[in-house]
C-alpha cells in the first residue's frame, strides 16, 4: 500500500532558527510530490510540484527537495508568519489522485 | 478572481439528518475532489470526478454520495449512515495530473 509519513508531527522554531522537514513515501511510480501549507481553518495553499530526484524548488525562505524515497522542505531563518502546518503529499502513475501525508506543524516563536 | 468556493463555511445537524456542502469552481478545471480531514490526520479522499457526469470511489467513501451534473459544481451529500460525520471538509480542483491540487477554504460540519 502507497504510504506517506511526515516528520516530526511538530516543530517549533525560534525567529531565524533554520531547520528541515521531511516527507518519506513508499510508493512505486511517482508521477509528482506535491508541498502545500495550510492555515488553521483554511484550505491547503499549494507551494512546489517536484518530479524527479534531485530536483529543487525555492520560494522565499522555503526550500524543497526530493530523493528517491523522500522529500525535504527546508526553512531558512523562519519569521512568525511562517507558522502553519505544511503537508506532502504525492502522486501515483496515471492516477488523479493525491496521497496526503498527515503534516508537520511549525510554530515559530519571536 | 478565479477559484473554489465552498459553502456554509460551518455546518451543523442532528445525527440522522442527511446534509449537503457545497462546491463551485470557476478555474474551468476539468476534474474535482472531496477529502475530509480530521485531527492529526492526513487529508483522506472521499470522492473524486476526472469529468462531467462521471465520478469515482475515493478512500473513505461509504456513507457520502456526489453528482457531477456540471463542471463547475460537485456537491457532496453527508448521509445518515456515514458514522462519523463530524469533521473539515475540504473540496479540490485540477487542470490535470500533472498539475497541482487548488483548495477550497473547507466547510466544518458538526452533528450532534
Amino acid at each position: 500500500e502507497d504510504q506517506v509519513t511526515q516528520s516530526p508531527e511538530a516543530l517549533r522554531l525560534q525567529e531565524g532558527e533554520s531547520s528541515s522537514l521531511n516527507c518519506s513515501y513508499t510508493v512505486s511510480g511517482l508521477r509528482g510530490l506535491f508541498w502545500y501549507r495550510q492555515d488553521p481553518g483554511k484550505g491547503p495553499e499549494f507551494l512546489f510540484t517536484l518530479y524527479s530526484a534531485g530536483e529543487e524548488k525555492e520560494k522565499e525562505r522555503l526550500k524543497a527537495t526530493l530523493t528517491k524515497k523522500e522529500s525535504f522542505l527546508h526553512i531558512t531563518a523562519p519569521k512568525p508568519e511562517d507558522s502553519a502546518t505544511y503537508l506532502c503529499a504525492v502522486r501515483v502513475g496515471n492516477d488523479y489522485k493525491l496521497s496526503f501525508g498527515a503534516g508537520t506543524t511549525v510554530t515559530v516563536r519571536a | 478572481d478565479g477559484g473554489i468556493t465552498q459553502s456554509p463555511k460551518y455546518l451543523f445537524r442532528k445525527e440522522g439528518q442527511n446534509v449537503t456542502l457545497s462546491c463551485e469552481q470557476n478555474l474551468n478545471h476539468d476534474a474535482m475532489y472531496w477529502y475530509r480531514q480530521d485531527p492529526g490526520q492526513g487529508l483522506r479522499l472521499i470522492y473524486y470526478s476526472q469529468i462531467v457526469n462521471d465520478f469515482q470511489k475515493g478512500d473513505i467513501a461509504e456513507g457520502y454520495s456526489v453528482s457531477r451534473e456540471k463542471k463547475e459544481s460537485f456537491p457532496l451529500t453527508v448521509t445518515s449512515a456515514q458514522k462519523n460525520p463530524t469533521a473539515f471538509y475540504l473540496c479540490a480542483s485540477t487542470r490535470g495530473r500533472d498539475s497541482p491540487l487548488h483548495f477550497g477554504n473547507g466547510t466544518r460540519l458538526t452533528v450532534t
